[in-house]
């Protein structure tokens, strides 16, 4: 596509629940990455991709957060037992690994709200 | 690990005026520090970045200044217009190309220009 695409852009669930959120990145990008941004504050790092392969899983928060890439393409952020404070936008980006900045390129972002 | 300090966290401008945001970094070891632009849900976008091994670099209205020794870099826009009104993001990161491109956010400055 022509930017990265992120399903779906709002979700609502119960305190509990099992989510799970989906990120199409750039065609072509191998570099994959996942941020969290709480209202009001700057994206926090969660995990990156080098294609099918996380090659830093240092953000994530703790073990109810697991995502996967399994075709190195599209991604999936699952988060297990969701709880209240898991509430704000999911955020996928992805970059060239042949460019020299390896700008990243956002997604709209996921908006999820845990009730 | 790395930590991005900025401010300040709001900004009002005149129309026209000039518009400048700090930020501070802590690892000296990185080398990349873009700037993204976010208006209000939607996804940041890159607006400039500067590598360790310059020391300004400008774009149109916007440069970017870098002080290695003290680590810290400033965003600079002048003639400041309406559509400038938008949240701002700093960020650091020490890889690149085939490393990837881990960004290290800091906590963004909400810019309002006044017509």
């Amino acid at each position: 596509g022509a930017g990265v695409s992120q399903t779906p852009s709002n979700k609502v669930t119960e305190k509990g629940k099992y989510v799970e959120l989906r990120c199409d990145p750039i065609s072509g990008h191998t570099a994959l990455y996942w941020y969290r941004q709480s209202l009001g504050q700057g994206p926090e790092f969660l995990i990156y991709f080098q294609g099918t392969g996380a090659a830093d899983d240092s953000g994530l928060p703790n073990d109810r957060f697991f995502a996967v890439r399994p075709e190195g393409s599209v991604s999936t952020l699952k988060i297990q037992r969701t709880e209240r404070g898991d509430s704000a936008v999911y955020l996928c980006a992805s970059s060239s690994s042949s460019e020299r900045t390896g700008e990243l390129f956002f997604g709209e972002g996921s908006r999820l709200t845990v009730l | 690990g790395e930590n991005v300090e900025q401010h300040p966290s709001t900004l009002s401008v005149q129309e026209g005026d000039s518009a400048v945001i700090k930020c501070t970094y802590s690892d000296s070891a990185s080398n990349y520090f873009p700037w993204y632009k976010q208006e209000l849900g939607k996804r940041p976008q890159l607006i400039i970045d500067i590598r360790s091994n310059v020391g300004e670099k400008k774009d149109q209205r916007i440069a970017v200044t870098l002080n290695k020794t003290a680590k810290h870099f400033s965003l600079h826009i002048t003639e400041t217009q309406p559509e400038d009104s938008a949240v701002y993001f700093c960020a650091a990161s020490k890889g690149g190309g085939a490393a990837g491109n881990k960004l290290t956010f800091g906590g963004g400055t909400r810019v309002l220009v006044k017509p």
